[in-house]
């Protein structure tokens, strides 16, 4: 299986911060590699797909980059209703795999 | 706009068989675009991909679940089920059907809102 380490775990940050966020891959990958923003009790909601294709509705203040094992999440200008744990998660190659969430937590 | 539910038992006991259902509303299960997919989270935990069906009914499952899942589609019914057998307290998750883009790129949308699952006596 493919493994999928994010960092950091956690993060603190204020309102109007850029902030990225790290997954990396134990192997090549291409852009096969998918984000997604979970809120608490709710279900995970597509963000970004093939690396860094911003899926419909999503705010343009969302970006992701990177090809190969690294990839990240860009939030350019953080506002409240961001602050939400998010996920990675290769479709290279069976099973699935998810990263392990980065909580994004209000300074 | 495409929206999933989930349903079924909150409550199940030790080594019997989870039983979930996926019903698909304001699209179709039968698009040849897409896969339809269970994915799990354990309390306070990560995501898990669990298995896939497509609407011909060929299926793929997760190894790690060892032969305990099965997952089967009815198209006239717009409903997609998932059965996971001889179950654990380690099983106990939030349970979510979701539609996967079969483009190439796989991704996971939309999710059903989630049902949890408690495995205990």
């Amino acid at each position: 299986d493919i493994q999928m380490t994010q960092s950091p775990s956690s993060l603190s940050a204020s309102v109007g911060d850029r902030v990225t966020i790290t997954c990396r891959a134990s192997q090549s990958i291409s852009n096969y590699l998918n984000w997604y923003q979970q809120k608490p009790g709710k279900a995970p909601k597509l963000l970004i797909y093939a690396a860094s294709s911003l899926q419909s509705g999503v705010p343009s203040r969302f970006s992701g980059s990177g090809s190969g094992t690294d990839f990240t999440l860009t939030i350019s200008s953080l506002q409240p209703e961001d602050f939400a744990t998010y996920y990675c998660q290769q479709s290279y190659s069976n099973p699935y795999t998810f990263g392990q969430g980065t909580k994004l937590e209000i300074k | 706009q495409l929206q999933l539910q989930e349903s079924g038992p909150g409550l199940v006991k030790p080594s019997e068989t989870l039983s979930l259902t996926c019903t698909v509303f304001g699209g179709s299960i039968s698009s040849s675009s897409y896969y339809w997919d269970w994915i799990r989270q354990p309390p306070g935990k990560g995501l898990e991909w669990i298995g896939s069906m497509y609407y011909s009914g060929n299926s793929h499952y997760n190894p790690s679940l060892k032969g305990r899942v099965t997952i089967s589609v009815d198209t006239s019914k717009k409903k997609f089920s998932l059965k996971l057998s001889s179950v654990t307290a380690a099983d106990t998750a939030v349970y979510y059907c979701a539609r996967r883009d079969g483009s190439g790129y796989d991704w996971f949308d939309p999710w059903g809102q989630g049902t949890l699952v408690t495995v205990s006596s």
